[in-house]
């Protein structure tokens, strides 16, 4: 079945204490996306990768880490979570279809508690 | 840069009635444009996308969005809406072209009555 993982899916964690939320895809997809969903906001990117080794800043990465090393994996890392950072994670991969579109499927969200 | 607004954050509908839900983008050229609908502690699942050519979209469970682009709208309708479909829905645009960013609006939550 092709999807996108997420682990964990809920996580409580103290201020400092650095944290690693995994995503995976199963469906060779290029394009990999973090958004975070907070009451009122929408989603808003995070970051987002093109390929391996190939990153790039969305709306708010500050406090946030990401590598791509291989192509079906796209952790997120918070190295000092602090408790601005309590929200809903979702990542996303996407295809470029023959028009160029990008369709992103999501996988089921992380809510991440920092105290 | 785009941006997507939702104008509606909380509607109400009796099941079995008709449903619209709301979308205005801001971008410099023709866009994409999504719906993605999240149930309860689900995450999200695309309902309907638009590429270009008809502007009248079907997408999955019975619903469909219109591109109006005079008006910058990409409304969201249902002719009968089922208990089922109370949620929360989010429109979304995207840019052509290199830039892969996905902005979406803050989200129009569904309450339907019985």
């Amino acid at each position: 079945e092709a999807q996108v993982t997420q682990n964990p899916r809920y996580l409580i964690t103290v201020t400092g204490k650095k944290l690693t939320v995994t995503c995976s895809q199963n469906m060779n997809h290029e394009y990999m996306s973090w958004y975070r969903q907070d009451p009122g906001l929408g989603l808003r990117q995070i970051y987002y990768s093109m390929n391996v080794e190939v990153t790039d800043k969305g709306d708010v990465p500050e406090g946030y880490k990401v590598s791509r090393k291989e192509k079906r994996n796209f952790p997120l890392i918070l190295e000092s979570p602090s408790p601005n950072q309590t929200s809903l994670y979702f990542c996303a991969s996407s295809f470029t279809g023959t028009s160029g579109l990008q369709t992103q499927y999501f996988g089921p969200g992380t809510r991440l508690l920092v105290l | 840069a785009q941006s997507v607004t939702q104008p509606d954050i909380h509607i109400t509908v009796s099941e079995g009635a008709s449903l619209e839900l709301r979308c205005n983008y801001s971008y410099g050229a023709t866009p994409y444009l999504f719906w993605y609908v999240q149930s309860p502690g689900q995450g999200l699942q695309l309902l309907l996308k638009y590429f270009s050519g008809d502007t009248l979209v079907q997408g999955i469970k019975g619903f469909e969005a219109e591109f109006k682009r005079s008006q910058s709208s990409f409304n969201l309708r249902k002719p009968s809406v089922h208990w089922s479909d109370a949620a929360e829905y989010f429109c979304a645009v995207g840019a052509r072209g290199s830039n892969y960013k996905l902005t979406f609006g803050k989200g129009t939550l569904l309450t339907v009555n019985p």
